[in-house]
């Protein structure tokens, strides 16, 4: 089966870096996403990984680490409009995402 | 472009009684698929079509969950009859096909929020 863990929630002020960790166990794996829900509307894609090390999107970046099950959502010099929930998901099998649970992330000015 | 759409966004029904939602995906996706999320908790896969047929179905809680996805266009999610437990948001979500797109990379709807009493 597939499990993954994120913390529930985080909190940061405005201008802040705030790193969102995820930990997977899957029994196959072709990469780790992220996704960004503001408020319970639709999930927005952020990021994908299928290779180790760090892949950057404007104030958005993302790491993985295979060997280690591991990866994080970065997020540099938050803005309020970033407070959302953020999940990782493991891409496996064929096109097949599975979630995490999601961490809220609450910025505050 | 329209995203993918879906209908309706709020229903609330009794148990036992019937409900059926439906999605209309991003035009020339192949791959469309079904989640839902009960509070507070992860974003739970149910089941997943390529074109017309199933691909993934493992998600699928029971037997009182059926979907349908005709034509590989539109699909419709039916729930008969409903349980308290079965409240919740339902995303579909839709994908390109192995020709294109990053892998990891699905477009949501903005659900359809199910309360069931």
């Amino acid at each position: 089966g597939q499990s993954l863990e994120q913390p529930s929630e985080v909190t940061a002020v405005e201008g802040a870096i705030v790193q969102i960790n995820c930990t997977y166990q899957t029994s196959g794996f072709y990469g780790l996403s992220w996704y960004q829900q503001h408020d319970g509307g639709a999930p927005t894609f952020l990021s994908y990984n299928a290779l180790d090390g760090l892949e950057e999107t404007g104030r958005f970046s993302s790491f993985l680490s295979r060997s280690d099950s591991y990866g994080y959502l970065l997020l540099q010099e938050l803005q309020m409009k970033d407070s959302a929930s953020y999940f990782c998901a493991v891409l496996s099998g064929y096109s097949t995402l599975t979630f995490g649970k999601g961490t809220m992330l609450l910025v505050s000015p | 472009e329209a995203g993918v759409t879906q209908f309706p966004s709020h229903s609330v029904i009794e148990k036992g009684q019937t409900v059926t939602l439906r999605c209309d995906p991003i035009s020339g996706h192949d791959n469309l698929y079904w989640y839902r999320r009960v509070m507070g908790k992860e974003i739970k896969f149910l089941l997943h079509f390529v074109k017309e047929s199933k691909q993934d179905e493992s998600g699928m809680p029971n037997n009182r969950f059926l979907a349908e996805r005709t034509g590989g266009t539109y699909s419709t999610l039916k729930v008969q009859p409903a349980e308290l437990e079965d409240s919740g948001v339902y995303f579909c979500a839709s994908s390109q096909g192995t020709a294109g797109g990053i892998p990891g990379e699905l477009f949501f709807g903005e659900g359809s929020r199910l309360t069931v009493l």
